[in-house]
Order: structure tokens, then C-alpha cells, then sequence
């Protein structure tokens, strides 16, 4: 398997723009985690999923952020507007079982100008 | 609720020199625990973990965590760093329920090796 997968690896955007992260997780793993980190805040847990239904969303930082995943194999995470305090490394992992090893994606940076 | 600390930002150690990053956690019950790797432009890669036994637990690329839980500590280990190791390293606690399966990272410790 190849891992998790994220695309983009860089995004730049403008404020007020919508942004689209998307993920495959490794095939067979029933969790998948979106994950911020910034300097200031460190790594923190969006939301994560359970066989594609979002289990917790206590930490999506606002209504702008949104995520799905219709599938067993692709999740997106999107923002819309954007904001410059969007900027940060977003992480996308997935997991055979709870509590278990997380695999993590290369992440995408994203730069909100 | 459950937490990690690490205590220690940032450490600078010689090529070849012993190494202890530090990590407490809070957590009411068992935990689940688990050292990451970041290098840089990466994701985090998993060391080791430690779910229940043996209390000493060896990892990838010679490092090794021992799980004391009357000092709530796990800490990892290496007897001699290589300059490959010099990343950012992550301590996380998961709980060992089921219906909560959020793992909580500590705030990373920063490890630069000096020739």
C-alpha cells in the first residue's frame, strides 16, 4: 500500500477563497483523522471519522470548516472563506483501529495570502 | 480529560551521545501510548507504542520508551544518536475505551544533533 495519500502538498491561496484538501486513507482502515498544526497551537485533532461517519467535529475551529468523506477511500476537508489564520500544515491519517497506530500523510501546506 | 506534556522545546545533543526526551501524561485508566517522528517536510511516522506487558518497549531505529505509571511518565531512549535523528518527536496518549478514540499529542520536542 502506499500510505496515506494528500493532495495537494502545497496549496497557496487568497483570502475568501475556497480551499480543498483531499485524502486516501490506506485501504482497509476503518478511522481516518484530520489533523492542524501550526507553531502556536502544535498538533491538533479536527475531526475524525468512523467507517465514513464523522464521529467528532469538536475540533473544527469554525462553520467555515468542513470535511466528508463519501467513501471508504477519499475524505476532503475544505474551508470556505479562507483566512490567512488558516495557514498551517494539515494532516490527514488513518487507523485499523481506534487507539491503535495512526499512519500519517505527507500533509499539505496551505498559505492563505 | 487526557494530556501530554513535554516538558523539554527544544534539545542539543552530540553525534554519537545518549539521548532521554521526556513525556508525562494524564489519564485517568491504562493508556494507550505512543512516540511519533516528524522530520522536517514530513509526516509523523510512528517509533513505538505501548498498549499493555512489558513496561520497556523497543522501537524502530534503535530507540526504546519505558512506561512508569507511578510517575506517569514514558520516555524514550537512545544509547548513541545519529545525526539522521535530528527531527521533531511527538509523545501521544490514546484511552483504552473504545467510543473515544482521539489520540492527544504534546507539544513536540525539537532535537538537534551537533557534530
Amino acid at each position: 500500500d502506499a500510505g496515506v495519500i494528500q493532495s495537494p502538498r502545497h496549496e497557496v491561496t487568497e483570502m475568501g477563497q475556497e480551499v480543498t484538501l483531499r485524502c486516501k486513507p490506506i485501504s482497509g482502515h476503518d478511522y481516518l483523522f484530520w489533523y492542524r498544526q501550526t507553531m502556536m497551537r502544535g498538533l491538533e485533532l479536527l475531526i475524525y471519522f468512523n467507517n465514513n461517519v464523522p464521529i467528532d467535529d469538536s475540533g473544527m475551529p469554525e462553520d467555515r470548516f468542513s470535511a466528508k468523506m463519501p467513501n471508504a477511500s477519499f475524505s476532503t476537508l475544505k474551508i470556505q472563506p479562507s483566512e490567512p489564520r488558516d495557514s498551517a500544515v494539515y494532516f490527514c491519517a488513518s487507523s485499523l483501529i481506534a487507539n491503535t497506530e495512526a499512519f500519517f500523510g505527507q500533509g499539505t501546506r496551505l498559505t492563505v495570502v | 480529560a487526557q494530556s501530554v506534556t513535554q516538558p523539554d522545546i527544544h534539545i542539543t545533543v552530540s553525534e554519537g551521545a545518549s539521548l532521554e526526551l521526556r513525556c508525562n501524561y494524564s489519564y485517568g485508566a491504562t493508556p494507550y501510548l505512543f512516540w511519533y517522528v516528524q522530520s522536517p517536510g514530513q509526516g509523523l511516522q510512528l517509533l513505538l507504542k505501548y498498549f499493555s506487558g512489558d513496561t520497556l518497549v523497543q522501537g524502530i531505529k534503535g530507540f526504546e520508551a519505558e512506561f512508569k505509571r507511578s510517575q506517569s511518565s514514558f520516555n524514550l531512549r537512545k544509547p548513541s544518536v545519529h545525526w539522521s535523528d535530528a527531527a521533531e518527536y511527538f509523545c501521544a496518549v490514546g484511552p483504552y475505551n473504545f467510543g473515544n478514540e482521539k489520540l492527544t499529542f504534546g507539544t513536540g520536542t525539537r532535537l538537534t544533533i551537533i557534530p
